[in-house]
């Protein structure tokens, strides 16, 4: 079935460096990739969703690139800023396929951005 | 002001009885979810509701059981409760049932511990 794979655990950063977070995945078909975003005490929401036009989908000063060949959708940003602390969740919704109608989420990646 | 009302925020309940998560959204969507997470696991589909029909269900066992008594209402019955039912419920909606361009928006949460 389909399946969604990312960074485990804690990442740590210094503010001010480059953020990746590691998102890759599992699907017969062709799916849809999003990143949701869960700050502390608060609900998860959505912060990225790729495009079906190989557009790089951006908001917050972060982006990610679909890349089907290595099916992944890595989540990057230039610089951290403190208040990119978070957890943050990749999903994919595969439609047409085994998932039918509904998101499968990864572990969820925890960003710690220290000053 | 939260647009999707989960109560309460935290439950404990003892093992064998039965508890009743309430949800109600004030987006005016149409489609409803519940997801739940567990120590160590990805936030995990459970059910959705569109137009107040029950569309999915990836729960196996009978004792989880949604409730849509109105529109913008989906509570989550759940009876003869175990420790392993121990986790964070979300309810979650979106205008549509989720598909490829659908923004799921969540709610913040009942945290439920089962002694």
């Amino acid at each position: 079935g389909d399946s969604v794979t990312q960074t485990e655990g804690l990442v740590t950063l210094t503010e001010g460096l480059p953020v990746m977070l590691n998102c890759t995945y599992q699907s017969t078909y062709s799916p849809f990739l999003f990143w949701y975003v869960q700050h502390l005490n608060e609900a998860p929401k959505l912060l990225l969703k790729s495009f079906t036009d190989n557009k790089r989908p951006e908001h917050q000063g972060f982006h990610a690139t679909l890349h089907k060949s290595s099916s992944s959708f890595h989540l990057q940003k230039s610089s951290a800023q403190l208040s990119d602390s978070a957890l943050y969740y990749c999903a994919l919704s595969d439609c047409y396929g085994s998932s039918g109608n509904k998101l499968i989420f990864g572990i969820g990646t925890l960003l710690s951005v220290k000053p | 002001d939260p647009k999707i009302i989960q109560k309460p925020k935290y439950l404990v309940a003892v093992t064998g009885s039965e508890k009743i998560l309430i949800c109600e959204q004030y987006l005016g969507h149409n489609a409803m979810y519940w997801y739940r997470q567990s120590a160590k696991k990805p936030l995990e589909f459970m059910f959705s509701y569109s137009y107040q029909k029950l569309m999915d269900n990836q729960t196996a066992s009978s004792r989880f059981q949604p409730q849509s008594s109105k529109k913008n209402h989906l509570d989550l019955q759940i009876t003869a409760l175990k420790p392993d039912d121990s986790a964070t419920y979300f309810c979650a909606s979106s205008q549509e049932r989720t598909g490829p361009n659908e923004r799921l928006f969540f709610g913040h949460g009942t945290k439920l511990s089962v002694l």
